[in-house]
């Protein structure tokens, strides 16, 4: 089955703990992102790849880490979180730039709870 | 920041009836995309319109778009109680790489 699988789905956390959130896609496709939805806000773009090794900012980038080593993997890095990173994060990958092929798919969500 | 902003916040409506958003825009675009999340979920795309595209069709889904006023409609025609969910346009700007920028959404409830 064709998808984007995130770990983990719920995550707990203390302020400064150094933590990773992976995400994996099966489907050869280049494009991947990150995405944080807090209430009244939406969705918020923080990290997106072009490719193995291209990486870029969103427009809310502060805090957070990415890599792109591999096609399928793009894992989230909080190096040292925050309360104000406590949010629902989704990874989310497309074939093609700007999703002009079938639009983007979405990873299922990783709750993140930093206390 | 916020590319799209969908009206209404809100929209409750029986089933069988028709459920309209609206989603405005700032920037030139490539396209516009129509995405469903259900309660804390991952989204699903349901729909896309290239900027050179009017009108597009799929299923029980109608979306406009009018480049010169930037800006969209979904319209989903004889809703379902399994429509109930937010909705959300998103926008691919010209030029804009692997950029996406999401609105607010819209939440939709469809009573039996």
């Amino acid at each position: 089955e064709a998808q984007v699988t995130q770990n983990p789905r719920y995550l707990i956390t203390v302020t400064g703990k150094k933590l990773t959130v992976t995400c994996s896609q099966n489907m050869n496709h280049e494009y991947m992102s990150w995405y944080r939805q807090d209430p009244g806000l939406g969705l918020r773009q923080i990290y997106y790849s072009m490719n193995v090794e291209v990486t870029d900012k969103g427009d809310v980038p502060e805090g957070y880490k990415v890599s792109r080593k591999e096609k399928r993997n793009f894992p989230l890095i909080l190096e040292s979180p925050s309360p104000n990173q406590t949010s629902l994060y989704f990874c989310a990958s497309s074939l093609v730039s700007g999703g002009d092929l079938g639009g983007y798919t979405f990873g299922s969500g990783t709750r993140l709870t930093v206390v | 920041s916020q590319q799209g902003e969908e009206d209404p916040q809100a929209l409750s409506i029986q089933e069988g009836e028709n459920a309209t958003m609206n989603c405005s825009y700032k920037t030139s675009i490539n396209n516009l995309q129509w995405y469903r999340q259900n309660s804390g979920r991952g989204l699903v795309h349901l729909i896309l319109i290239r900027s050179n595209e009017r009108e597009k069709h799929s299923g029980r889904l109608r979306v406009t778009l009018d480049t010169s006023k930037k800006s969209s409609s979904l319209l989903i025609t004889a809703s379902r109680a399994a429509d109930t969910a937010s909705y959300f346009c998103a926008t691919a700007p010209t030029g804009g790489g692997n950029k996406l920028t999401f609105g607010t959404g819209t939440q939709l409830k469809v009573e039996l």
